[in-house]
């Protein structure tokens, strides 16, 4: 069976701080692909990175960096220098399962504050 | 990238009354199209898998009979909640998977839709 847990449901940081939003997922398969996705107040789904189960190599994108470790299955996501545009609910969500299944699990979202 | 739009994004209907959702991949062909729901504060659901051509896979505890899907095309899935109740509720959201673009992990989210049940 496929899980992804967000630990944290709400945090709040005053603007400027770093914060990390933390992703354990389970799955018994070798291959599969973990996303994170922003959701601002307006609805929308914000597409973020997508990393599949073999390549390990963190990633850095502006202020935004993905830490992907398998020996703790894990995929955290650390904004640096935050901003109350930061201010949404994010989603750590993975794929997993037989070569056809295309199910996107998605955790409970971590609802993120930036206190300007 | 790739788009995806839903119509409409807003609804506001009667208690009794139907509701249909269009999901529309406008720039690429999508054989496979998801549904999710998300009620607030909560995270998305998924409701079914719609697939071009063929019936609807619908995820345990989902009422096939009160949610049609309708996957007629390439780049339309149709998703009617039927005798609409205040549960009903709810924030709406479809994916398309791209065809020719990429592995089962290249989906595009459409914007939502918000359901209002009176």
């Amino acid at each position: 069976a496929q899980k992804v847990t967000q630990a944290q449901t709400e945090i709040s940081v005053v603007e400027k701080e770093d914060v990390t939003l933390d992703c354990v997922y389970e799955t018994r398969d070798t291959t599969y692909y973990l996303f994170w996705y922003k959701q601002p107040p307006s609805g929308e789904l914000v597409f973020l990175i997508r990393r599949n189960s073999f390549d390990e190599q963190n990633e850095i994108s502006g202020r935004y960096s993905w830490n992907f470790q398998k020996s703790t299955s894990s995929f955290n996501f650390t904004i640096t220098a935050s901003q109350v545009v930061d201010s949404a609910v994010y989603f750590c969500a993975l794929i997993g399962g037989p070569r056809r299944d295309d199910k996107i699990i998605f955790g409970k979202g971590t609802r993120l504050h930036i206190l300007p | 990238g790739a788009v995806v739009s839903q119509h409409p994004s807003w609804v506001i209907c009667k208690s009794g009354t139907s509701v249909k959702i269009e999901c529309r991949s406008l720039d690429f062909q999508a054989t496979t199209m998801f549904w999710y729901r998300q009620f607030p504060k909560q995270s998305l659901m998924l409701m079914a898998t719609s697939n071009e051509g063929s019936k609807a896979t619908y995820e345990q505890g989902v009422e096939k009979d009160k949610f049609l899907i309708n996957h007629a095309s390439l780049t339309l899935s149709t998703l009617t909640v039927t005798s609409a109740h205040p549960e009903d509720s709810s924030f709406y959201i479809c994916s398309a998977r791209d065809l020719l673009g990429g592995g089962r992990e290249t989906q595009y989210f459409g914007p939502g839709t918000r359901l209002l049940v009176l």
